[in-house]
């Protein structure tokens, strides 16, 4: 079935420093991909998408690319901040494997110290 | 529009107890889905409905029901609590057609089960 795998955290950085968090997924046909954050005592909310190959997303200064070659939709940022900690999940839709439901990587804990 | 709407935020349950916990979207969406969040574990699929009258299991079904009597609501039902139903409960909706379709989150509900 579908899945997806993502980095094991907890991460810890520096204000200013170059975060990554790697995601690569299996799925049948064309799944479309997301990244979504979970602040403390929040639900999740979306972060970015990419609904096919090659597409990037982007927002709040993060973006990740949809790389079909690889099965991978890496999270990348150039410059935390605090405000950035949180719990990343990266997830992936499929209506052909999953009938329309979210399958969601364990998430990363990112930590950004001043 | 107030999105996905979750009832309570929290609850602390006896074992064996009864309750239901409350969704309900204002997004006119078909799909909704209930997970649980574990440490570690990432978010799992526990319910989901692809329409009023029509639901199915998800990864982790057991000790849960569900029914969707409506489009708008969609209520999961412990039937008898156990302390490993203790986690942090997610509704989710999805709206169908497009090219994609993103899930919104409700804000949650953190139960315990003593």
């Amino acid at each position: 079935g579908d899945s997806v795998t993502q980095m094991e955290g907890p991460v810890t950085l520096s204000e200013e420093a170059f975060l990554t968090i790697n995601c690569t997924y299996t799925a049948t046909g064309y799944p479309s991909l997301f990244w979504y954050v979970q602040y403390p005592g929040e639900g999740l909310q979306l972060l970015l998408k990419a609904t096919k190959a090659d597409d990037k997303g982007s927002n709040k200064g993060f973006e990740a690319t949809y790389r079909k070659e690889t099965t991978s939709f890496h999270l990348e940022k150039g410059s935390v901040q605090v405000s950035d900690s949180a719990v990343y999940f990266c997830a992936l839709l499929n209506y052909g494997g999953s009938q329309g439901n979210l399958i969601f990587g364990k998430g990363t804990k990112l930590s950004v110290k001043p | 529009n107030a999105g996905v709407t979750q009832t309570p935020k929290f609850q602390v349950l006896k074992t064996g107890q009864s309750m239901t916990l409350q969704c309900a979207q204002d997004m006119n969406h078909e799909y909704m889905s209930w997970y649980r969040q574990d440490p570690g574990m990432g978010l799992r699929l526990i319910h989901y409905s692809v329409g009023a009258g029509i639901t199915d299991q998800g990864e982790v079904p057991n000790g849960y029901n569900v029914s969707r009597s409506t489009t708008e609501d969609f209520p999961l039902r412990l039937l008898s609590a156990a302390p490993s139903q203790t986690s942090v409960y997610f509704c989710a909706s999805t709206g169908a057609g497009g090219t994609y379709n993103e899930q919104f989150f409700g804000p949650g509900t953190r139960l315990t089960v003593l």
